[in-house]
């Protein structure tokens, strides 16, 4: 059963911490996304990368927020200093790439900054 | 202005009714539009897909239209059941080549109740 998986699920951390999401893409997958969901913002694209390459990351605050895929199988989403303007919940999702392919979501990171 | 605007907001019906949500959009021109479901605390899943040249598509209960004149779609929900209890997300994606930028409605948040 091929699943994106996400860790944290659950993280609460002090302002200022740095806090690294963790997200394995599901395999043959060449498209993976970070999206940050709030209330009152709904889902917000952070960053995607394609074939491992960062393809935009405009949505992300680039002084705090940093996103790599070291390999195929990994995507990381890093905060350094983390902020209470932070706490939200944070989606990976990977796709196969094509026009009409699907998004398939991980079960999400929900980070409270304190 | 957000590309993709959902209406209602949100949403109480009893089981076993009958209910509609709308999704209006003004991205052009567009590959395709998916409704995803999302239950609490999971991510979203997705329901169905309707390219450009498709007016309606159903998966069991749930029916989308789409009128690609007007730049609205509608899902709809037959017989509703307490585990259709969940957010309903839009997602437009954009006609463009190698493109994953997909645009996001806020979702109408639908509760069943018995």
């Amino acid at each position: 059963d091929a699943r994106v998986t996400q860790t944290p699920r659950h993280k609460v951390t002090e302002m200022g911490q740095e806090v690294t999401m963790r997200c394995q893409p599901i395999l043959g997958h060449n498209t993976v996304f970070w999206y940050r969901q709030t209330m009152m913002q709904g889902l917000e694209l952070l960053a995607y990368f394609r074939n491992r390459a960062p393809l935009d990351d405009s949505g992300m605050p680039k002084d705090r927020f940093s996103a790599e895929m070291p390999d195929a199988t990994l995507a990381t989403l890093k905060i350094q200093p983390s902020e209470p303007r932070d706490s939200a919940v944070y989606f990976c999702a990977s796709g196969p790439g094509r026009d009409t392919g699907e998004l398939f979501f991980g079960e999400g990171s929900r980070l409270t900054v304190l | 202005k957000n590309q993709v605007e959902q209406s209602p907001q949100s949403l109480i019906i009893l089981e076993g009714k009958n209910c509609t949500l709308q999704c209006n959009y003004t991205v052009s021109p567009f590959s395709n539009l998916r409704w995803y479901k999302q239950d609490t605390g999971r991510g979203p899943v997705s329901l169905t897909i309707m390219t450009f040249s498709e007016n309606t598509k159903s998966n069991g209960r749930y029916t989308a239209t789409l009128d690609a004149d007007t730049k609205q779609s509608s899902l709809h929900i037959t017989a509703s059941q307490l585990s259709d209890s969940a957010s309903y997300i839009c997602v437009v994606r954009p006609r463009k080549v190698n493109n994953n930028d997909m645009r996001f409605g806020a979702g109408t948040r639908l509760t069943v109740k018995p």
